[in-house]
Parts: C-alpha cells; sequence; structure tokens
C-alpha cells in the first residue's frame, strides 16, 4: 500500500532529551513537511523539504531539526530547546507541481508528550 | 489579518440537518481550495478539492466567491459519521506550501 508512515505513534520524552520522530513515504513525492497541532488549533508548519539534501524552516521552527537523506524519509528531532513539545506531530507529503496539484496527504501523526 | 480564517464552530445539528460554514482567505490570487476533514486524535484527510466557482460530492458542496473572498462547505442530510473537523486550505498561488485553517467542528446528533 502506498502511503506514509509515522513512528512512533505515542512518544515520552524526559526534560533535557532530544527525540526523534520517523517518517517514511513510499508516494515518490519530492516535498515533505512536519505540522505542529496543538490542541484545538490549527496545523503550524515546522519544516518543510522540496528536494533531498534540502530543507527550509516553517513558522516555528526553533527548537526543531530536520534532515532530508532520502528522498523516502524526513525525520524530525524535537530538541531540548523546544520547551513544550507536548502536541500532535503530522508528516505530510505532495509533488511539488504547485497550485492545485498540491494535495497534502498525511501520516496518522505522533503524540508526544513531556514526562 | 491571517491567511485563512474559519468560524470555529462548533455546529451541533441534528441527523437529517444541513450544515453550511464559511472559510475567508486573505490572497486574493489563489486559484485552488482544498477541504480536509479531521476526526478526532486522527490525522486530516482530503475531502474535496475546489478549482472553479465550486464542486459538488455527493451530499457535500462547496461553493467559491472569489470577489468576497470566501469558500463553503455545506453538507446535506448530515450523518452521525459527519462529526468531525473540517479544515480549510489554501495553497498560495505559485507555491506549494499550503495554508491550513483552525478548521470548524460540526457534531451531528441522533
Amino acid at each position: 500500500d502506498g502511503g506514509i508512515t509515522q513512528s512512533p505513534k505515542y512518544l515520552f520524552r524526559k526534560e533535557g532529551q532530544n527525540v526523534t520522530l520517523s517518517c517514511e513515504q513510499n508516494l515518490n513525492h519530492d516535498a515533505m513537511y512536519w505540522y505542529r497541532q496543538d490542541p484545538g488549533q490549527g496545523l503550524r508548519l515546522i519544516y518543510y523539504s522540496q528536494i533531498v539534501n534540502d530543507f527550509q524552516k516553517g513558522d516555528i521552527a526553533e527548537g526543531y531539526s530536520v534532515s532530508r537523506e532520502k528522498k523516502e524519509s524526513f525525520p524530525l528531532t524535537v530538541t531540548s530547546a523546544q520547551k513544550n513539545p507536548t502536541a500532535f506531530y503530522l508528516c505530510a507529503s505532495s509533488t511539488t507541481r504547485g497550485g492545485s496539484l498540491n494535495i497534502q496527504y498525511f501520516g496518522a501523526g505522533t503524540r508526544l508528550s513531556v514526562l | 489579518r491571517k491567511e485563512v480564517e474559519q468560524d470555529p464552530g462548533p455546529f451541533n445539528v441534528p441527523e437529517g440537518a444541513t450544515v453550511a460554514f464559511n472559510c475567508t482567505y486573505s490572497n486574493s490570487a489563489s486559484q485552488s481550495f482544498f477541504w480536509y476533514r479531521q476526526d478526532c486524535r486522527k490525522e486530516p484527510k482530503l475531502l474535496m478539492s475546489v478549482y472553479s466557482s465550486g464542486n459538488e460530492d455527493g451530499r457535500f458542496t462547496a461553493q467559491l466567491n472569489r470577489a468576497s473572498q470566501y469558500i463553503s462547505l455545506l453538507i446535506r442530510d448530515s450523518k452521525l459519521s459527519d462529526s468531525a473537523t473540517y479544515l480549510c486550505v489554501v495553497p498560495p498561488e505559485g507555491d506549494y506550501k499550503l495554508s491550513f485553517g483552525a478548521g470548524t467542528t460540526v457534531t451531528v446528533r441522533a
């Protein structure tokens, strides 16, 4: 089945710890995205990547880091600098043709909580 | 002004009712729009794309008003399974990133 796989589904972070969220896609999409969603709020863009070995900061990149070494993979690290990491993290992918062709497909998400 | 604004609701309607809500956007150059559906604690999923004046898919109708810069979603003959949060999404013209509204919550009661 084609799609986006995020793991783990639930993750707990201790104070001062870095944690990494996994996102893998087999849709052959060039673009991948990370969003954060807080209860009752919309999606906020953390980082995005158009192509392998390149990525850009979104609206709330502070305290996060990413890498894009393979087209299929776009892991997100929540660093200890992120003081309020508890949220629902969503990974998405799309083509890069833009405009009306820019449907994004989402993984099932990772719920991160602080111990 | 936010790029995309939605009435958060909640809209609480009985089964069989019609419910409609709007989404306003700030970028007049935007040419296409999406409605996503998000169930509680789940990921958003594409419900409908809107490329011209509107789109209809079964009980769901989306309409675009470019002059007033809003899109609407109408759900006819509401089902219990329609209970969800509906996200309005606008791709800025010439960019592949999306701007998401905060969502409109609909609850259909028996």
